[in-house]
């Protein structure tokens, strides 16, 4: 599986604007690039996911390097709620069924400070 | 609509034992997915089940085994306990269209799995 490198850890001031970068240097044509978060005593849920062009959702955008090397996730006004650990992810082509694996490294755990 | 549940939310087993964690599945999702996340290893990849099938197996011990009902319901096994099971047992769906480009998957609260 293709890997992927995050900062360990980063701090915003809430309300500000915040920004995880990833590399993924060895991302192959076909993969996408997924982001979940795992807010504290809650499983991962899915945030946002891309191949090439910058994607745009109500929770955050997507800003993907021309290379496709690397990729960054952008919250736009950062809140309390939103202190979490946010996991970058390859995701190869799953047309074909039986492969839902998602490979999660050990992402950037965010703090918010108020 | 109700989200992916797992039960129980906690367990406490000794040494040897045997142990069946549950997941229902969001209503329509076909897929389930099962991780394993502790402090030391992170989420890591069990199993998944699509069609009451196993579609594909992370690198764990056979004492690791699942299931899935034609409900699209899971169950997951770990038989002969060992402290290093320790773990929070996550469980994920996705409803597998065919298109995973645009498929998410839903995770659960899991089960925080004690071995004493």
């Amino acid at each position: 599986d293709a890997k992927t490198t995050q900062p360990n850890s980063m701090e915003s001031n809430e309300e500000e604007p915040v920004h995880l970068p990833c590399n993924h240097s060895t991302i192959s044509g076909t993969d996408y690039i997924h982001w979940y978060r795992q807010l504290p005593s809650q499983g991962p849920e899915y945030v946002i996911h891309g191949l090439t062009s910058n994607v745009n959702n109500r929770m955050a955008s997507l800003a993907i390097a021309e290379d496709r090397k690397s990729s960054t996730l952008i919250l736009h006004r950062a809140t309390l709620r939103d202190a979490a650990v946010y996991y970058c992810i390859l995701v190869g082509d799953l047309s074909n069924f039986g492969n839902e694996k998602l490979t999660f490294g050990t992402g950037t755990r965010l703090t918010i400070i108020p | 609509k109700a989200g992916v549940t797992q039960t129980p939310r906690y367990l406490i087993k000794t040494r040897g034992q045997q142990v069946t964690l549950s997941c229902s599945p969001i209503s329509g999702h076909r897929s389930v997915s099962w991780y394993q996340q502790t402090p030391g290893q992170g989420l890591q990849f069990l199993f998944e089940y699509f069609s009451e099938t196993q579609r594909n197996k992370g690198n764990f011990p056979g004492r690791f085994s699942g299931r899935q009902f034609s409900n699209s319901r899971s169950e997951m096994n770990v038989s002969t306990l060992e402290l290093g099971d320790s773990a929070l047992y996550l469980c994920a769906s996705s409803r597998k269209t065919g298109s995973y480009s645009t498929d998410t998957q839903y995770f659960g609260p899991g089960t925080r799995l004690t071995v004493l």
